[in-house]
């Protein structure tokens, strides 16, 4: 089983949409837990983290389920300009510093 | 604020060459990390340094590749001799890491571009 695991998708959804994204991990002993987006051609970037009471920015909200090992990110409203990889990162409780990231799902946001 | 920079931006040689990359993390940040990604085996963590020293160096594909940590704002990676296969995105991200307490993110630089042919 992998560490963390992703649907790739991709996810094609018209402007406005709301689209949910699931990952679940092994490690229970896990405690960080992040969402990355990554654009084609581009590095990773910092989208939010996740608490454990589940948090908002703006049009993005993250939920985390420490029962069911699973993190989520909603995404309200879409824009074209949400079109990228969203990455579920949780770390590593071994190893201090260290992160593992998924494979990451695909969003296509269509006009 | 500078962010993680990395240098080349791109690099094509041929194979057999040594290639070298180059990190600056930012400052202030003791962990550094180099990641390789390719379309086929996604974002792959290489080695990690805190406070300069290696600490897991277990995804280095082979001798082939080598990493250092001189001080504290400047790595390396090293190929030699370098071949097709290693052809791929090489990123460097730094990070704050605490003895306790919740992991920081990490912040990612541009990447480099490598393509041995």
């Amino acid at each position: 089983r992998k560490e963390v695991e992703q649907d790739p998708g991709p996810f094609n959804v018209p402007e406005g949409a709301t689209v949910a994204f699931n990952c679940t991990y092994s490690n229970s002993a896990s405690q960080s837990f992040f969402w990355y987006r990554q654009d084609c051609r581009k590095e990773p970037k910092l989208l939010m983290s996740v608490y454990s009471s589940g948090n908002e920015d703006g049009r993005f909200t993250a939920q985390l389920n420490r029962a069911s090992q699973y993190i989520s990110l909603l995404i309200r409203d879409s824009k074209l300009s949400d079109s990228a990889t969203y990455l579920c990162v949780v770390n590593n409780p071994g190893n201090t510093g260290k992160l593992i990231f998924g494979q990451g799902t695909t969003l296509q946001v269509k006009p | 604020d500078a962010g993680v920079i990395q240098s080349p931006r791109h690099e094509v040689t041929e194979m057999g060459q040594e290639v070298t990359l180059r990190c600056k993390p930012i400052s202030g940040h003791n962990s550094l990390f180099w990641y390789r990604q390719t379309m086929m085996r996604g974002l792959e963590l290489l080695i990690y340094f805190n406070n300069n020293v290696p600490i897991d160096d277990s995804g280095m594909p082979e001798d082939r590749f080598s990493a250092k940590m001189p001080n504290a704002s400047f790595s390396t990676l090293k190929i030699q001799p370098s071949e097709p296969r290693d052809s791929a995105v090489y990123f460097c991200a730094s990070s704050q890491t605490r003895d306790r307490g919740p992991n920081q993110p990490q912040h990612f630089g541009d990447g480099t571009r490598l393509s041995i042919l």
